[in-house]
């Protein structure tokens, strides 16, 4: 167990719809990055937050927010949902960047 | 986007044989290489954590090398066992807090 928690575990949704992934880092972790995987493709990085701000993007799709909230717990905000999006979205802690990432057990998303 | 790459894509060994995979990235605007252990059904685990050229780290049986100024990274393991079996990844990231992972290096260990 990373100390890394993600809710839900799974979610299905229809296209067109908007859902909420909710991540609670590693207690004294500050920052929390977020991760997709799709089938056909490797883990990809989406974003960072480091004590509430934004500190790097990667690819994510402007359909996509997200926030770090005071009690430093995050959520990915997916909006407009495609068939595409479907994926294993990881939720991941660290201390500060350049340290060891603890990775949470991430949240299978269906889009039908 | 950073172009990583990972050799070889998958490996078979018998257990005890000791073995290695490589990732090779852009060197320039090189801030860490991450390395990750990543079962089957699990999330990855991170193993090591890298920012110096030249570093070496080691954990058990495991160990990593960093070449930042020709871009790449080895990953050793001695006398593998069975339950070493797992996706090896690794991911670079740059100045800018952007992370790249690999394909993966995918470690089979024969008993």
């Amino acid at each position: 167990d990373s100390g890394v928690t993600q809710t839900p575990k799974h979610l299905i949704t229809a296209t067109g719809q908007r859902v909420t992934l909710r991540c609670s880092p590693r207690s004294g972790d500050l920052s929390v990055y977020w991760y997709q995987q799709s089938l056909d493709q490797g883990l990809q990085f989406l974003i960072q937050y480091y004590n509430g701000e934004e500190r790097a993007k990667g690819n994510i799709l402007e359909r996509f927010s997200a926030q770090q909230f005071p009690d430093l717990h995050s959520e990915l905000n997916l909006s407009s949902l495609e068939l595409g999006d479907s994926a294993l979205y990881f939720c991941a802690s660290s201390v500060e960047a350049g340290y060891e990432q603890y990775f949470g057990p991430g949240t299978r998303l269906t889009v039908t | 986007i950073l172009n990583v790459e990972q050799s070889p894509q998958s490996l078979h060994v018998q257990e005890g044989d000791s073995t290695n995979f490589t990732c090779s990235f852009p060197s320039s605007n090189f801030y860490a290489l991450h390395w990750y252990r990543w079962e089957t059904a699990k999330s990855p685990e991170a193993l090591f954590v890298m920012t110096l050229n030249g570093d070496e780290k080691k954990k058990g049986r495991i160990s990593a090398t960093l070449n930042t100024k020709e871009g790449y990274s080895y990953l050793y393991i001695k006398g593998s066992q069975p339950e070493d079996s797992a996706t090896y990844l690794c991911a670079p990231s740059n100045t800018g807090n952007q992370f790249y992972f690999g394909t993966g290096t995918s470690l089979t260990v024969i008993p």
